[in-house]
């Protein structure tokens, strides 16, 4: 089935600076979600992109869906205490999701 | 709307123990699978249904078995524990016309 890398594994900032974690795929996806997960909780929604070089922004949030649907990006603008997580992408078909491995943001104070 | 309830929260159980996890959802889903998340690694499919009666397998579905007798209620039985299935596990549900995981708190499963 398809699969998708996600990169980096860790990211490491300091409180203010700016975090993008990216996930590639071999094949075209007809579509992509992005989930947090807190230390010790569970995944949660945050966005959908499926159309080509589609952007969509929450407050300090920013999500690509490459133009040849290919690979997609997260870039958080000014990291803040609460974006401590894990960030995942997934791609999903009929109710079956294969997610990528996350990155593991970590801010410093 | 409880949304997706998982029972228990923390079980320790010993080799060969077997057990059952429970998932339950209100929210008229069809789709309803079960993930497992070892450390410092993403979600594996382990068994998932598109709705009442039906079941399939995912990505690590060996020592594991699941039922789907009604649209709520989607049981994850370990039949022999194993170290090797220590993990936390979660239950997700989706609707038919939705690429959006619902999930549950998650299952923290310790085998000794």
């Amino acid at each position: 089935g398809q699969q998708v890398m996600q990169i980096p594994q860790y990211q490491h900032v300091q409180e203010g600076e700016d975090f993008t974690t990216y996930c590639n795929s071999s094949t075209t996806l007809s579509n992509i979600q992005w989930y947090k997960q807190r230390p010790g909780g569970h995944p949660v929604f945050l966005i959908q992109l499926v159309k080509s070089g589609e952007v969509k922004k929450q407050k300090r949030l920013t999500f690509q869906f490459g133009e040849a649907k290919k690979n997609s990006s997260l870039h958080i603008t000014a990291t803040q205490t609460t974006d401590v997580g894990t960030y995942f992408c997934a791609i999903t078909n009929a109710g079956k999701s294969t997610f990528g491995d996350g990155t593991t943001l970590t801010v410093k104070p | 709307n409880a949304g997706v309830t998982q029972t228990p929260k923390f079980q320790v159980l010993k080799t060969g123990q077997s057990m059952t996890l429970q998932c339950a959802q209100d929210m008229n889903h069809e789709y309803m699978s079960w993930y497992r998340q070892d450390p410092g690694m993403g979600l594996r499919l382990i068994h998932y249904s598109v709705g009442a009666g039906i079941t399939d397998q995912g990505e690590v579905p060996n020592g594991y078995n699941v039922s789907r007798s009604t649209t709520e209620d989607f049981p994850l039985r370990l039949l022999s524990a194993a170290p090797s299935q220590t993990s936390v596990y979660f239950c997700a549900t989706t609707g038919p016309y939705s690429e959006t995981q619902y999930f549950g708190p998650g299952t923290r499963l310790l085998v000794l």
